[in-house]
């Protein structure tokens, strides 16, 4: 059963970078057919794709966001990483990290818990 | 904002059948898959729907998903008191470079 956790600080002050990472156990990351996700969701709103990677390194990111973000993959621990940078107010959500399955096509089909992050001086 | 549009509220008594409809457009559930998810309070989605009718193995038969042109649709049938929660779809949009977008979810309420 693949796990995924979340980790990172709780409170970030505006304008710094918000740093994320999560541990996948259970599987490796380096399985082939699987992508590794972040999503968030701001609270009480609905679903927002943040980008995710292969464990190549190839990324995809959502092109709202890009110009902010980063993620990474570290293969040997089996993590993987977000960084947005120049946060707001508008950044505070829980943040999830995710598998996206491609025998299922686009589906993402284990998240983790889920952490709150939330933007304030 | 979501590109994908969703009724804010469903609800239904015990034993009924639900619908819950997902609008989007040729970039995205015009040309791509359809992705249903459940939020159940305080925690995490869950993937119902994949590929447009696909139950994952474990979701219940009473849950299928439809497409059809631009739009896609969730059903609940024999609508049970634990079936209250978020219900969000997704597809991929080939607009903008490519991104997955959420819709902007639906409440469903069990009476």
């Amino acid at each position: 059963q693949v796990q995924l956790q979340e980790s990172g600080p709780g409170l970030v002050k505006p304008s710094q970078t918000l740093s994320l990472i999560c541990t996948v156990s259970g599987g490796s990351i380096t399985s082939g057919g699987y992508y590794w996700s972040w999503i968030r969701q701001h609270p009480g709103k609905g679903l927002e794709w943040i980008g995710y990677i292969y464990y190549s390194g190839t990324t995809y990111y959502n092109p709202s966001l890009k110009s902010r973000l980063i993620i990474s993959i570290d293969t040997s621990k089996n993590q993987f990483s977000l960084k947005l940078s120049s946060v707001t107010a508008a950044d505070t959500a829980v943040y999830y990290c995710a598998r996206v399955a491609t025998i299922f096509g686009v589906a993402v089909d284990y998240w983790g818990q889920g952490t709150l992050v939330t933007v304030s001086s | 904002q979501s590109v994908l549009t969703q009724p804010p509220s469903a609800s239904g008594t015990p034993g009924q059948r639900v619908t819950i409809s997902c609008s989007g457009s040729n970039s995205n559930i015009g040309t791509n898959n359809v992705y249903w998810y459940q939020q159940l309070p305080g925690t995490a989605p869950k993937l119902l729907i994949y590929k447009n009718n696909q139950r994952p193995s474990g979701v219940p038969d009473r849950f299928s998903g439809s497409k059809s042109g631009t739009s896609a649709s969730l059903a609940i049938s024999g609508l049970r008191s634990e079936d209250e929660a978020d219900y969000y779809c997704a597809a991929w949009d080939d607009s903008l470079n490519g991104s997955y977008v959420f819709g902007t979810g639906t409440k469903v309420t069990v009476l």
